[in-house]
């Protein structure tokens, strides 16, 4: 079975300064991975998804991830971080080849806060 | 904001009472979803809609009962729920296929029982 964790609830950077929300994961084979952002009461918007080639993904608003399949990484990065940046993060993740299986298995989400 | 659109927005129930939550999609999509999204839990996908057939129901309560009428409407119906139940109620819609398709979600239902 596939899982995926984000092992930080919550992640507080500064205006302007890098942001990395971290993601790793566990499937057999090589996966699809995904990134969604949750605004308060609203639904998840699609940030970004890693298929194949380029480790380096890049996304909307300025996101981008980098999948590193040693250490089942696929972390979010932004260079610079927006207050509006703040909201809660999801990592998702589906195998490649799961025949009728085409749902998504999330993380438990990390809530980014970035302060003025 | 999104091609899919949820309704109501926000929904408060008594455990006696029966509701239904809606949801549509205008992507074209032949792949629809329920999830429920707890505060400090991870999402849980309640149901799959594939070309209309349920293709997977993970162990939820027979409390919540969906209907797919066709790709572009999924509804929720409700009755007898607990507290517990309490959540935001998400829908999403995909294609269907082996590709990488993401999922585009709805803004939700918050649903409170009382």
């Amino acid at each position: 079975a596939q899982s995926v964790a984000q092992p930080e609830d919550q992640v507080n950077v500064a205006e302007g300064n890098p942001l990395t929300v971290k993601c790793t994961y566990s499937v057999s084979g090589n996966p699809y991975l995904f990134w969604y952002v949750q605004y308060p009461n609203r639904g998840l918007q699609f940030l970004l998804k890693y298929i194949t080639g380029d480790n380096l993904v890049k996304g909307s608003y300025g996101f981008e991830a980098e999948f590193n399949k040693s250490q089942t990484s696929f972390h979010l990065k932004k260079p610079s971080a927006l207050v509006s940046d703040s909201a809660l993060y999801f990592c998702a993740v589906r195998p490649r080849h799961s025949g009728s299986a085409r749902q998504l298995t999330f993380g438990s989400g990390t809530q980014l806060t970035v302060l003025p | 904001e999104t091609g899919v659109t949820q309704t109501p927005r926000h929904l408060v129930m008594g455990m006696t009472n029966k509701k239904s939550l809606k949801c549509e999609q205008h992507l074209g999509h032949n792949a629809m979803y329920w999830y429920k999204q707890s505060a400090k839990k991870p999402l849980e996908l309640m149901f799959v809609y594939n070309f209309k057939e349920q293709t997977e129901n993970n162990s939820v309560p027979s409390r919540f009962s969906p209907e797919c009428p066709n790709s572009s409407h999924l509804f929720l119906h409700l009755h007898t729920l607990q507290p517990e139940d309490s959540a935001l109620y998400l829908c999403a819609s995909s294609p269907i296929g082996q590709g990488a398709y993401e999922q585009y979600f709805g803004p939700g239902t918050r649903l409170t029982v009382t």
